[in-house]
C-alpha cells in the first residue's frame, strides 16, 4: 500500500529553525514534492528532491533519504507569515503519467 | 505568469442536482487533476487526465465523473450532488516530465443543502 505521515501540528518561534519531517512507504517512487498552503488558499510549490541529500533555496531547505523512506523540510529565520500548513507528496508513476500522493499536512503555527 | 483558474470560488447546491466545476490552465500543461480537500483527510485524487479526451480514477472516483475535450480545460461533474459532497475542490495542472510540480488553481469551495 500507499502511506505517507507527517505530524498534524507543530508550533515555533519567530526567528527560530524548525523542521518538518515526512515518512512515507511507496511503490513507484518518482521524487517528492513540499508544498506551502495558506488558510483559504490553494498549495504553492516549495521543493522537489528526487535524489539522496539536502536541496537548499533560501530559508527552505528539503532532505530526502529513499532508502529510510523519509523527508524533512527545515525552515529557518522563522517569520510569521511563515504559518501555514505544510504538504508532503510522493510523486508516484501510475501507469499513464506521474501523480502526488499527498500526506494530511502540518499546520505550523508562528507565535512572537 | 502561469494561472489555473476554476469557475467559482464558492458553490451551494441541493441535493441531488447535477454540479459542473470547471477548470483552465493556460500553460499548455499535459496533465489536470481533480482534488478534494477535507480536514483531517488531507487532499485526495478524484480523477486526472493526462491527455485530451484520457481519463484515469483516483484515489476516491465514486460519485464523480470528468470531461476533458480541450487541452486547457478539464471538468468535474457531480452526477446527483450529496452532503458527503461537501468539500473545498481543488484543480490543478502539470507537465508529463517526472519532477514537473502541480499548479493549482484557487479552489471551489461546494456546499451541497
Amino acid at each position: 500500500g500507499q502511506n505517507i505521515d507527517q505530524p498534524t501540528e507543530m508550533t515555533a518561534t519567530e526567528g527560530a529553525i524548525v523542521q518538518i519531517n515526512c515518512t512515507y512507504q511507496t511503490s513507484g517512487f518518482n521524487g517528492l514534492f513540499w508544498y506551502q498552503q495558506h488558510a483559504g488558499e490553494a498549495p504553492t510549490f516549495l521543493s522537489y528532491n528526487v535524489l539522496d541529500g539536502l536541496e537548499e533555496k533560501g530559508r527552505f531547505s528539503s532532505f530526502l533519504s529513499r532508502s529510510k523512506g523519509y523527508s524533512y523540510l527545515l525552515l529557518k529565520e522563522l517569520q510569521m507569515k511563515d504559518s501555514a500548513s505544510y504538504l508532503c507528496a510522493v510523486s508516484n508513476y501510475g501507469g499513464a503519467t506521474n501523480k502526488l500522493i499527498f500526506g494530511t499536512g502540518t499546520l505550523l503555527a508562528v507565535q512572537p | 505568469d502561469v494561472k489555473v483558474t476554476q469557475s467559482s470560488r464558492y458553490l451551494v447546491k441541493r441535493t441531488g442536482e447535477k454540479v459542473f466545476l470547471e477548470c483552465v490552465q493556460d500553460m499548455d500543461h499535459e496533465n489536470m487533476f481533480w482534488y478534494r480537500q477535507d480536514p483531517g483527510l488531507g487532499l485526495r485524487l478524484i480523477y486526472f487526465s493526462y491527455d485530451v479526451k484520457m481519463k484515469e480514477k483516483g484515489d476516491i472516483p465514486e460519485g464523480y465523473s470528468v470531461s476533458r475535450e480541450k487541452k486547457e480545460r478539464f471538468s468535474l461533474i457531480l452526477e446527483s450532488a450529496s452532503t458527503n459532497q461537501t468539500s473545498m475542490y481543488l484543480c490543478a495542472s502539470s507537465t508529463g516530465l517526472a519532477g514537473g510540480e502541480q499548479y493549482f488553481g484557487p479552489g471551489t469551495r461546494l456546499t451541497v443543502t
